[in-house]
């Protein structure tokens, strides 16, 4: 069973397309996260959701919306892409928002804007 | 503002020696926690321990070992009589006990080459 999954795997697109990338846990968590790793490997936070409220938005573009449906899914959305949204998108979540609590990340999504 | 250093970006070894990662961290809170996550070739983060900075004790896991020195700031993590089943990048992670939601600072990571 797989425990954190997104879809799509792999997403290549054109610049200034609309693109979405779906998350799903299936752990009964009640925090999810959406994490960039460039590349370069560094990997950074976006947004984190609490039981479908906003809790983290590291200053990230306004191209970029979560949206969250229900406490198991995370979805996020891409507008008006750019070259520089080439990058791996991983989802992650975690038992509750506490600092505490470790994190599960899903497999990722190979963004690549042409 | 809380930051992780890994200095080494890449280490190459021959199976069966041990490897060192070294991890330094930068936190101006007393409570935090520190984690370690490995990323395999195959691309998933698979997370490997926590530690509190209540808890200065060593863990060892199998050939896995972590040395948490508040002193100097430090989380390292040793993998000892390495495999090539080891190679991957590997990265040191903070999360501050005051930060808003479960923030996660990682570390640039190290890339771990095991060569049989």
């Amino acid at each position: 069973d797989t425990a954190v999954s997104q879809t799509p795997k792999y997403l290549v697109t054109q610049m200034g397309n609309d693109k979405s990338i779906k998350c799903e846990q299936n752990l009964g968590h009640d925090t999810m996260y959406w994490y960039k790793q460039d590349s370069k490997k560094f990997l950074k936070i976006m947004f984190s959701y609490n039981n479908k409220e906003l809790i983290i938005n590291e200053t990230v573009p306004n191209r970029f919306s979560p949206k969250s449906p229900d406490k198991a899914h995370l979805n996020l959305h891409i507008n008006s892409l750019e070259l520089g949204d080439s990058a791996v998108y991983f989802c992650a979540s975690s038992q509750e928002q506490s600092s505490y609590n470790e994190q599960f990340f899903g497999p990722g999504t190979r963004l690549t804007v042409l | 503002a809380q930051k992780v250093t890994q200095a080494q970006t890449e280490i190459s070894v021959v199976e069966k020696e041990d490897v060192t990662l070294d991890c330094v961290y930068e936190t101006r809170d007393t409570t935090y926690y520190l984690f370690w996550y490995k990323q395999p070739p195959s691309g998933e983060l698979v997370f490997l321990i926590r530690r509190n900075s209540f808890d200065e004790q060593n863990e060892i896991s199998g050939r896995y070992s972590w040395n948490f020195q508040k002193s100097t700031s430090s989380f390292n993590f040793t993998i000892t009589a390495s495999q090539v089943v080891d190679s991957a990048v590997y990265f040191c992670a903070l999360s501050e006990a005051s930060a808003a939601g479960n923030k996660l600072t990682f570390g640039g990571g190290t890339r771990v080459l095991v060569k049989p």
